[in-house]
């Protein structure tokens, strides 16, 4: 089936800082999402791309859908606290069921004072 | 607007016991709904969706089974639990198939334990 990517694994970054992730595929994919999850809680929509190049920003988010159409990248921008958890990408491939998303296999945020 | 319940929160249960997990989502009709596993630390498999009453489609063969019995539950059962189906169980919806494309937004969870 299809796979995410998704890079770095982890980050353990100091409060302030700049974080920048993402995730590919080797296939084309209609929709890029971004989701939140923290311990033992249900992942959080952040932000949802529709169209290849798109934009979009929530708050101190920021996240694109790449040209090619194949990758993602999400920033986060001056680190807090709570941005502690994981970070997961997905997306609905070009080829699958409108039904269902694909995820990556998350980027855990650790964030240090 | 839309909410998702899930119970209970946590469970846990002796090898070979059933299992009873119900979700319910409120503000919108015909819902797509899924159940998902999520090992520890690791991502999400997707292991039922409905894209409708009594339509299940599973996606890993497994000692569970899904059920939609109205329009806005889904349950996830088993007849006898085994080691294997510990986990973190997640119900998510999105809206109906033909708004193609559309996020799936997620529960809090059932935290299940098995000994």
């Amino acid at each position: 089936g299809q796979q995410l990517n998704q890079s770095p694994q982890s980050m353990f970054i100091q409060e302030g800082e700049d974080v920048s992730m993402n995730c590919t595929s080797s296939s084309i994919f209609n929709t890029w999402l971004w989701y939140k999850q923290e311990p033992g809680e249900g992942p959080v929509l952040l932000i949802a791309l529709y169209k290849a190049g798109e934009l979009t920003s929530n708050g101190r988010l920021t996240a694109q859908f790449g040209i090619t159409r194949k990758d993602s990248f999400l920033n986060i921008s001056a680190s807090i606290p709570s941005d502690v958890g994981i970070y997961f990408c997905a997306g609905h491939p070009n080829t699958g069921t409108a039904s269902k998303l694909t995820f990556g296999t998350g980027t855990r945020l650790q964030v240090t004072l | 607007s839309q909410t998702i319940h899930q119970w209970p929160a946590t469970l846990v249960q002796p090898v070979g016991s059933p299992l009873s997990l119900e979700c319910t989502v409120e503000g919108t009709s015909n819902p797509n709904l899924y159940w998902y596993r999520q090992a520890a630390g690791r991502g999400l498999q997707l292991l039922f969706y409905s894209v409708g009453i009594g339509q299940i489609s599973s996606e890993v063969p497994q000692n569970l089974s899904a059920s939609r019995p109205q329009d806005r539950q889904f349950i996830l059962s088993s007849k006898k639990l085994l080691l294997s189906d510990s986990g973190f169980y997640l119900c998510a919806w999105s809206v109906p198939d033909w708004y193609s494309n559309q996020p799936q937004h997620f529960g809090d969870g059932t935290r299940l334990s098995i000994l």
